[in-house]
């Protein structure tokens, strides 16, 4: 299976900033997801980045605030921007890999 | 619009005892992935279920799937501290897209 590499793992941030979480996978892949967990609580998806193509946002999310780049098929990065205390979560992104998917390390950010 | 609901949400239980944990699922789907998380830790892939009467088992932990009742059963046999860990029941939404849709999990602590 893909092993990915997620950067930050964490971050403190001030509000009205932004934030960049980048995920680097060792092999190519066509689909990338991008997750969030808020406190205690399950994973829910924030949007599919496919290469050469707009992501594909679900309902809830929105370009403008969590924006995402897919320059290629290994690499993806995706932007919280304008963060207020309510951002404050862990993102993990997903590939398929085999049968099942893997997902990074994650990224816990604080928002204060 | 698929959900998929787990119980129970937490599980607290006592080393050497065997139990349950159900993962049902609104609508038709083809597979059912279970996943482990340690606290601040991302997601491992446990077991993947394609098909009705599809039977995993690894060390302790057994996990099933019933297509026709819309049901997996993760169960755990004879429990150990080290199994301590929330617990994932994820479905593809069959759409075609690859996305899954989690369960709000099962925190499970088991006491000595």
């Amino acid at each position: 299976s893909a092993v990915i590499s997620q950067k930050p793992s964490r971050d403190i941030c001030q509000r009205g900033t932004s934030l960049t979480i980048q995920c680097q996978v060792d092999s190519q892949v066509t689909m990338m997801f991008w997750y969030r967990q808020q406190p205690g609580q399950s994973l829910t998806l924030i949007a599919t980045a496919n290469q050469g193509s707009e992501a594909t946002y679900e309902s809830g999310f929105v370009i403008d605030k969590f924006p995402i780049s897919r320059p290629n098929l290994t690499f993806s990065t995706l932007t919280v921007s304008n963060m207020s205390p309510e951002d404050s979560s862990i993102y993990l992104c997903s590939v398929p890999g085999g049968l099942s998917y893997t997902f990074g390390s994650g990224t816990r950010l604080t928002v204060v | 619009e698929l959900k998929v609901e787990q119980n129970p949400l937490f599980l607290s239980m006592q080393e050497g005892k065997n139990y349950t944990i159900y993962c049902n699922y609104s609508t038709t789907s083809d597979r059912l992935y279970w996943y482990r998380q340690d606290p601040g830790k991302s997601l491992e892939s446990l077991f993947v279920l394609l098909s009705n009467g599809a039977v995993k088992q690894e060390g302790r932990l057994m996990a099933s799937l019933d297509t026709k009742a819309r049901l997996s059963t993760l169960h755990i046999t004879a429990a150990v501290h080290d199994l301590s860990a929330t617990y994932f029941c994820a479905v593809d939404d069959g759409l075609g897209a690859q996305k899954l849709v989690f369960g709000q999990g099962t925190r499970l602590t088991i006491n000595p």
